[in-house]
């Protein structure tokens, strides 16, 4: 079943701050961040682990809540270069190979 | 330089055809994936492999299929009988990290496939 994702598109000026949610009904093992420029591949941005750490990335870090089966991607003073769709996936079990993504959050930052 | 190529970039098919599109990837990787992307609907798994000789369904694997004959080369025939084929697919690829590290899946530029 796909995760959920909220908000689906935002629009942000430069310098502004932003939040994308990433929310499954089943347990999960490890949740998978990627960005994706229209008609190009999706990027890997970071993997989180049930029972790891925070992860971050200059200024784009995320959380995973296990209790709760969801994950949240935190973008600080957006750049322009943070634009495009968003997508979070998500694995049920360690060393389970299918990886299941949401429906995508498109994220617009304008000058 | 590793990488994950897929190609053709586009294709067009006339309803009734098959057509093959095809994934390789040198980066050693034990599993491979193949997406469907719509506008709106983000990625959905059609099929994945684990390994050489095995593939599982996805959640859209109706009208698909697919072989695993070499660990670097995993092509997806879409058939005549998926009745809405027109998307942008993405081939992708992972290791299998048996240390709990979690697997990085890598994906191709991948292929836009109209049906005209």
């Amino acid at each position: 079943q796909q995760p959920v994702q909220s908000p689906q598109a935002v629009i942000l000026r430069e310098g502004e701050d932003a939040v994308i949610n990433c929310s499954s009904s089943k347990a999960l093992y490890s949740v998978h961040w990627y960005r994706q420029k229209h008609g190009e591949a999706p990027i890997f941005l970071m993997i989180l682990l049930k029972g790891g750490e925070q992860k971050g990335h200059d200024k784009i870090s995320a959380s995973f809540n296990e209790k709760k089966q969801q994950s949240s991607l935190y973008l600080t003073a957006s750049q322009l270069s943070y634009s495009g769709t968003y997508f979070c996936g998500t694995v049920l079990q360690r060393g389970y190979q299918k990886v299941t993504f949401g429906t995508g959050t498109k994220l617009q930052v304008i000058p | 330089d590793g990488g994950i190529t897929q190609s053709p970039k586009y294709l067009f098919r006339k309803e009734g055809q098959n057509v093959t599109l095809s994934c390789e990837q040198n980066l050693n990787h034990d599993a491979m994936y193949w997406y469907r992307q719509d506008p709106g609907q983000g990625l959905r798994l059609i099929y994945y492999s684990q390994i050489v000789n095995d593939f599982q369904k996805g959640d859209i694997a109706e009208g698909y299929s697919v072989s695993r004959e070499k660990k670097e080369s995993f092509p997806l025939t879409v058939t005549s009988a998926q009745k809405n084929p027109t998307a942008f697919y993405l081939c992708a690829s992972s290791t299998r990290p048996w240390d709990g590290s979690g697997n990085t899946i890598y994906f191709g530029e991948g292929s836009w496939l109209t049906v005209v």
